[in-house]
């Protein structure tokens, strides 16, 4: 079964900061990985996509990379803000596109 | 992006009772969907997933007898939680892909039994 884990689990920087969220997978045979951010009481946010035949996004400030060889992806975040402020949530899918590995998520506080 | 609607957003109902949850796709086709909760401070577990016109696939350990899920049409499935109990509070969310890769969500459901 596929586990995926989220580190940190809280992070909380001061404003400006680059930050970097990580989220590795047990199985790496991920095919497509999707980055969502969580506000609270609220449904998800996508971010970015990571396509099977890439390996990295990018959108505005935000960087997402895959590296399948290892099962891991990172979402970096430039310049942070306090509006940035969310719960993180990686997920990776299967092949066949039906069923998504979310991860615990990444609380992260920026702070004015 | 796609916009997918989902209501309510919160209820409250006696235990005992059904509630019926409803997600939409309001600007594409969605030939997939699927539906997760979610407990506090934990992250999101898939519970089925329906195809239009056919019946839901669960996940183990979700019975389908409790979660009625209908998904029929392209643009609408439903979550009827049956015969509600406490243990049944969370937060429910639906997502929804138009055959694309990218998977699109509502906003969840607070549901709460009292």
């Amino acid at each position: 079964k596929q586990e995926v884990t989220q580190i940190p689990a809280a992070l909380s920087v001061p404003e400006g900061e680059n930050l970097v969220l990580n989220c590795s997978f047990t199985d790496s045979a991920i095919y497509n990985l999707q980055w969502f951010r969580q506000d609270p009481g609220k449904g998800l946010t996508s971010l970015l996509l990571i396509q099977s035949s890439q390996r990295e996004q990018t959108s505005g400030r935000l960087n997402a990379s895959l590296d399948k060889s290892s099962g891991r992806s990172t979402l970096y975040i430039a310049a942070s803000q306090p509006g940035d402020s969310a719960t993180y949530l990686c997920a990776g899918s299967s092949y066949n596109f039906n069923k998504f590995y979310f991860g615990s998520g990444t609380k992260l506080n920026v702070k004015p | 992006g796609a916009v997918v609607s989902q209501h309510p957003s919160r209820v409250i109902c006696k235990s005992g009772t059904s509630v019926k949850i409803e997600c939409r796709s309001l600007d594409f086709q969605a030939t997939t969907m699927f539906w997760y909760r979610q407990f506090p401070k934990q992250s999101l577990m898939l519970m089925a997933t329906s195809n239009e016109g056919s019946k839901a696939t669960y996940e183990q350990g979700v019975e389908k007898d409790k979660f009625l899920i209908n998904h029929a049409s392209l643009t609408l499935s439903t979550l009827t939680v049956t015969s509600a109990h406490p243990e049944d509070s969370s937060f429910y969310i639906c997502s929804a892909r138009s055959g694309g890769l990218e998977a699109f969500f509502g906003q969840g459901t607070r549901l709460t039994v009292v």
